[in-house]
């Protein structure tokens, strides 16, 4: 069964730095996408970036970013110019030929 | 409004009353998911239905809980005989026909359960 890992309950940024996020993943499947969701207390769930497994380029979406590299199943977010209202949970998911499996979310702190 | 919405958006029930939560996907979206999340915890897959079929529920609890799609309406999860640990945030999401195994899921706003 494939799983997701978030090996970083709570992280903290200044407003206008960069932080990373961590997430990896286990899986046979060589066909998947992987995604980031930011869940805000309003507790919507919000798509923030998505990457397809056969793509060598990083996804990116304006401030966002990931660094997916495959062979070491790793999908980190990366936050450029942090802004107060990024601040949230972050999931990261995996869906493959199953659901998607979601890790349990990085609470990401901005700090003014 | 036309993305996922689900009602109500907060449900109190006592132990041993039945729950039913609504969904209507976004417009044109014919596939539907339903998750649970528990107090911190992330999202937990229940249920993929499309229009009046379930495709894989392979994340339902066996006894009291079931999901529909009909043909029309929204999509319902209904949850018999509540328990206290059915208290959580339930999720749907919806994503179009074609393809949807890499579409990705766009969600509803989520209701809140909690059972006194």
């Amino acid at each position: 069964a494939q799983t997701v890992t978030q090996s970083q309950p709570e992280m903290s940024v200044q407003e206008a730095e960069t932080v990373t996020l961590s997430c990896t993943y286990d899986t046979s499947e060589s066909d998947y996408y992987l995604f980031w969701y930011k869940q805000p207390p309003s507790r919507q769930m919000i798509l923030v970036i998505r990457q397809e497994a056969y793509k060598q380029q990083n996804a990116t979406e304006n401030r966002f970013s990931v660094n997916f590299q495959k062979a070491a199943k790793s999908f980190s977010l990366k936050i450029s110019d942090s802004q107060l209202g990024d601040a949230a949970m972050y999931f990261c998911a995996y869906r493959g030929n199953t659901p998607l499996v979601f890790g349990k979310g990085t609470r990401l702190s901005v700090i003014a | 409004n036309a993305g996922v919405m689900q009602n109500p958006r907060h449900l109190v029930r006592r132990r041993g009353q039945e729950a039913r939560l609504r969904c209507s996907p976004m417009k044109g979206h014919s596939h539907v998911y339903w998750y649970r999340q528990l107090p911190e915890e992330g999202l937990k897959f229940m249920v993929y239905l499309q229009k009046e079929n379930i495709i894989d529920e392979s994340g339902m609890p066996k006894e009291r809980f079931s999901a529909e799609f009909p043909k029309e309406g929204p999509s319902i999860l209904r949850i018999q005989q509540v328990v206290r640990g059915d208290s959580a945030a339930y999720f749907c999401a919806s994503s179009p026909a074609v393809e949807a195994s890499n579409q990705p899921q766009h969600f509803g706003d989520g209701t809140r359960l909690s059972i006194l």
